[in-house]
């Protein structure tokens, strides 16, 4: 069935270095692919998404790059602060409505 | 414009029992998706709804169920409650729910079942 695949788990890094998360897919059919932050209490929250159209994506701080052939997506933040700080979820969409996602990566920035 | 919201915040019940929970939208969005998010299991998709429709479910067993109204608001029960059934549940809304709509999250209802 459809599976998303995330690692790490947990990713520890110090303030003001670089973050990587990432994820593999198992349906080929898979078309969109949306990147998730969430903090305590709250729900998780899109940071940035990519198509299947497209190999990379930037959004100051925060980049995504996907690679169909692999299946495989990941996560790159630069510059880590302390509110970066929470957990991290890839996803992936077909056209059936329907959102696989993945375990999840809690981030923790040490000031 | 307001965000998704979900009642209630928070819940507790006894095994057996069934529980509802409601959903409303932002304005305008059409497609509410629900997923359970549990420590072992992560973020799982229950269902989706569009326009009083269910399009899509997840596996999970019959005692998950939910529905749409014509306002496009959601509400999903769960019969019969089991532990296992100890989760936050989570709400998400966007325009259409094809595959590149922005899904907005609610914050959730955390069930406990005691």
């Amino acid at each position: 069935g459809e599976n998303v695949e995330q690692h790490p788990s947990t990713l520890s890094v110090q303030e003001g270095d670089s973050a990587v998360i990432k994820c593999t897919y198992s349906d080929s059919a898979s078309n969109y692919f949306p990147w998730y932050k969430q903090e305590l209490g709250k729900g998780p929250q899109l940071i940035i998404d990519i198509r299947s159209n497209v190999g990379e994506k930037k959004d100051q701080r925060i980049a995504v790059t996907l690679n169909k052939t692999a299946k495989h997506f990941s996560l790159h933040i630069t510059e880590t602060q302390p509110e970066d700080s929470a957990v991290y979820f890839c996803a992936a969409k077909t056209g059936g409505f329907k959102t696989i996602f993945g375990a999840g990566t809690r981030l923790f920035v040490k000031a | 414009k307001a965000g998704v919201t979900q009642t209630p915040r928070y819940l507790i019940k006894t095994r057996g029992q069934q529980v509802t929970l409601s959903c409303s939208p932002i304005s305008g969005h059409r497609s509410v998706s629900w997923y359970q998010q549990t420590p072992g299991q992560g973020l799982q998709f229950l269902f989706e709804y569009f326009s009083e429709t269910q399009r899509n479910k997840g596996n999970f067993p019959g005692r998950f169920s939910g529905r749409q109204f014509s306002n496009s608001r959601s509400e999903m029960n769960v019969s019969t409650l089991e532990l296992g059934d100890s989760a936050l549940y989570l709400c998400a809304s966007s325009l259409q729910g094809g595959a590149d709509n922005e899904q907005f999250f609610g914050p959730g209802t955390r069930l406990t079942v005691l």
